[in-house]
């Protein structure tokens, strides 16, 4: 079985600063697909970024980038020019394509960021 | 209406009540899903559904009984839950895939409280 791991119940961080969240994953899959997904207290999960496992390159979706480190199994999320929307939720969740019930995430057991005026 | 919707958004039930959860989606999707989100605990799949076909039930107790009349509906019928199944219900959607990344769209919600 999959297991994800976010080991920071809770983090917070002033406004306009950067903030680095952390995920660790177990597989024996050498495809697979990672993903930082948000819940904002309003509930509705959404997705923020995904990696690839076969590219090299960290996504970056503008103030979001990925730390992509396949051989450790870590893949954290870093938050530039911290916003008070960006307080929330955030989890970190593996697809793997090889796996039986391919189309299953499985999720860590989230972060809360709160963002600091 | 857009995206993943969910009714109701708050329920509260005693145990012997039955109650059923709503789910629909207008993405053109093909899979869904129901999640249980508990505090301090991974989010945790309860069913999928590709094409209307029943492909997973991860250990689900059988108070819990999903249905998926068409590949935009899905819904949880509830009954005789216990005071623990109380939780956050999430939906999902998402393409069946046969290749690439699965982006599941969620909906926003039902949290359940059993009294």
């Amino acid at each position: 079985a999959q297991t994800v791991t976010q080991s920071q119940p809770e983090m917070s961080v002033q406004e306009a600063e950067t903030v680095t969240l952390s995920c660790t994953y177990d597989t024996s899959e050498s495809n697979y697909y990672l993903f930082w997904y948000k819940q904002p207290p309003s509930r509705q999960m959404i997705l923020v970024i995904r990696q690839e496992a076969y590219k090299q390159q960290n996504a970056t979706e503008n103030r979001f980038s990925v730390n992509f480190q396949k051989a450790a199994k870590s893949f954290s999320l870093k938050i530039s020019d911290s916003q008070l929307g960006d307080t929330a939720m955030y989890f970190c969740a593996f697809n793997s394509p090889g796996e039986t019930g391919a189309n299953n995430l499985f999720f860590g057991t989230g972060t809360r960021l709160t963002v600091i005026p | 209406e857009t995206g993943v919707t969910q009714t109701p958004r708050h329920l509260v039930m005693g145990m012997t009540n039955k109650k059923s959860l709503k789910c629909e989606q207008h993405l053109g999707h093909n899979a869904m899903y129901w999640y249980k989100q508990s505090a301090k605990k991974p989010l945790e799949l309860m069913f999928v559904y590709n094409f209307k076909e029943q492909t997973e039930n991860n250990s689900v107790p059988s108070r819990f009984s999903p249905e998926c009349p068409n590949s935009s509906h899905l819904f949880l019928h509830l009954h005789t839950l216990q005071p623990e199944d109380s939780a956050l219900y999430l939906c999902a959607s998402s393409q069946e895939r046969t290749s690439g990344y699965n982006e599941q769209f969620f909906g926003p919600g039902t949290r359940l409280t059993v009294l």
